[in-house]
């Protein structure tokens, strides 16, 4: 299994430019998320989703948009790319997003530059 | 919103027990309690999380207070790879929200 995977690594956006960061899984887990951590701080909820079709927004989510039309993919869109939005992203899943969450694969992360 | 506290940093020296304090005092009575670390460059790896009782894993145990404000993970022999930093995460609904972080640093 490849785990989790996000691509690009790296990228750098212009002020105003959307981009999409992809996240893909080969565990057929059901949650998938999006967090942003930003320099020297803890991870932040961006939005989620507990199945193909249904998403959710987390504590950050103005300026980014998901969609989850499969069990594998759950990209993050950033519509009009901002500096506040310079962060490194990460996606993470896990088998299930009922009761107790369990444990949550994270990706390698994005690392986004918005100049 | 429930939030957690952790010190910024600890030190501990290899092979000895290491006690990583968190405090929750606005949890709600439904709310799991994750920790999950973070080694420089990485995603962050799932340790244990528990809901009232005590649990124990391979890696660490996690120590929930009676009335579940505070609690403690608890690495029984530390080793120069647990150096990272360890996340106190508290579980509302479907979301997970976390902390600062405390920075651990093992001396050999």
């Amino acid at each position: 299994n490849a785990g989790v995977t996000q691509t690009p690594k790296f990228q750098v956006l212009k002020t105003g430019q959307s981009m999409t960061l992809q996240c893909a899984q080969d565990m057929n887990h059901e949650y998938m998320s999006w967090y942003r951590q930003d320099p020297g701080m803890g991870l932040r909820l961006i939005h989620y989703s507990v199945g193909a079709g249904i998403t959710d927004q987390g504590e950050v989510p103005n300026g980014y948009n998901v969609s989850r039309s499969t069990t594998e993919d759950f990209p993050l869109r950033l519509l009009s790319a901002a500096p506040s939005q310079t962060s490194v992203y990460f996606c993470a899943s896990s088998y299930s997003g009922q009761g107790a969450l369990e444990t949550q694969y994270f990706g390698p992360g994005t690392r986004l530059l918005v100049l | 919103d429930a939030k957690t506290t952790q010190p910024n940093s600890m030190e501990s020296n290899e092979e000895e027990p290491v006690h990583l304090p968190c405090n929750h005092s606005t949890i709600s009575g439904t709310d799991y309690i994750h920790w999950y670390r973070q080694l420089p460059s990485q995603g962050p790896e799932y340790v244990i999380h528990g809901l009232t009782s005590n649990v124990n894993n391979r890696m660490a145990s996690l120590a929930i207070a009676e009335d579940r404000k505070s609690s403690t993970l608890i690495l029984h022999r530390a080793t120069l790879r647990d150096a990272a930093v360890y996340y106190c995460v508290f579980q509302g609904a479907q979301k997970l929200v976390f902390g600062q972080g405390t920075r651990l640093t093992i001396n050999p």
